[in-house]
């Protein structure tokens, strides 16, 4: 089945304890993406990656890191989590050319006390 | 800055009801317009829209594009319990590498 599988779907963790989300597809897309989701601000972009080793700032990637070894894969890394990343976020791959649609995954909801 | 403003920002209807939600937005690179469904989890994909005017229809829900203007509407008809969820409208820009969402109108659908 074509997914984008994000792990873990739930973590609380404390101020800074360095923490990775896996992001994996298996449908073979160049592209992939960040995002998170907070009450009344939406959906906004963290980082996105074109294809491997290629990866591009969004809208909000302070206190973000990701890497982009394998096509497949798209960890999120927070290396000092803060309580204002606490947050939903999910990760979305699409195929390349400009008219694919993103698909996402179930989603992380992160709680950084 | 792009901006994508979607209205209402709730809307509680009956079923059996037909509704209808805008989305407008400002962006200086415009490539297409995206509609989502979001329940409890991933947001999932309903339409992409690129041309103006040309309506695009999946069953009860039908979306169409006004480039002039700057809105899309998001037409839900006889609806049912089922169609109660958020919905997204996100813009993509002209390098294909950006989605800029609206925060979305929540939706519940009354038995």
């Amino acid at each position: 089945e074509a997914q984008v599988t994000q792990n873990p779907r739930y973590l609380i963790t404390v101020t800074g304890k360095k923490l990775t989300v896996t992001c994996s597809q298996n449908m073979n897309h160049e592209y992939m993406s960040w995002y998170r989701q907070d009450p009344g601000l939406g959906l906004r972009q963290i980082y996105y990656s074109m294809n491997v080793e290629v990866t591009d700032k969004g809208d909000v990637p302070e206190g973000y890191k990701v890497s982009r070894k394998e096509k497949r894969n798209f960890p999120l890394i927070l290396e000092s989590p803060s309580p204002n990343q606490t947050s939903l976020y999910f990760c979305a791959s699409s195929l390349p050319g400009l008219n694919q649609p993103q698909h996402f995954g179930d989603g992380t909801r992160l709680s950084i006390l | 800055e792009d901006k994508v403003v979607q209205s209402p920002l709730s809307l509680v209807v009956h079923e059996g009801d037909t509704v209808t939600l805008n989305c407008s937005y400002e962006v200086t690179n415009f490539r297409s317009l995206l509609w989502y469904k979001q329940e409890k989890k991933a947001p999932t994909f309903l339409f992409m829209l690129t041309s103006s005017g040309i309506e695009k229809k999946s069953g009860r829900l039908s979306s169409i594009l006004d480039k002039k203007e700057l809105f899309s509407i998001l037409n839900i008809t006889a609806t049912q319990t089922g169609d109660s969820a958020v919905y997204l409208c996100a813009v993509l820009n002209n390098a294909g590498n950006m989605l800029t969402f609206g925060g979305g109108t929540r939706l519940m659908v009354k038995p």
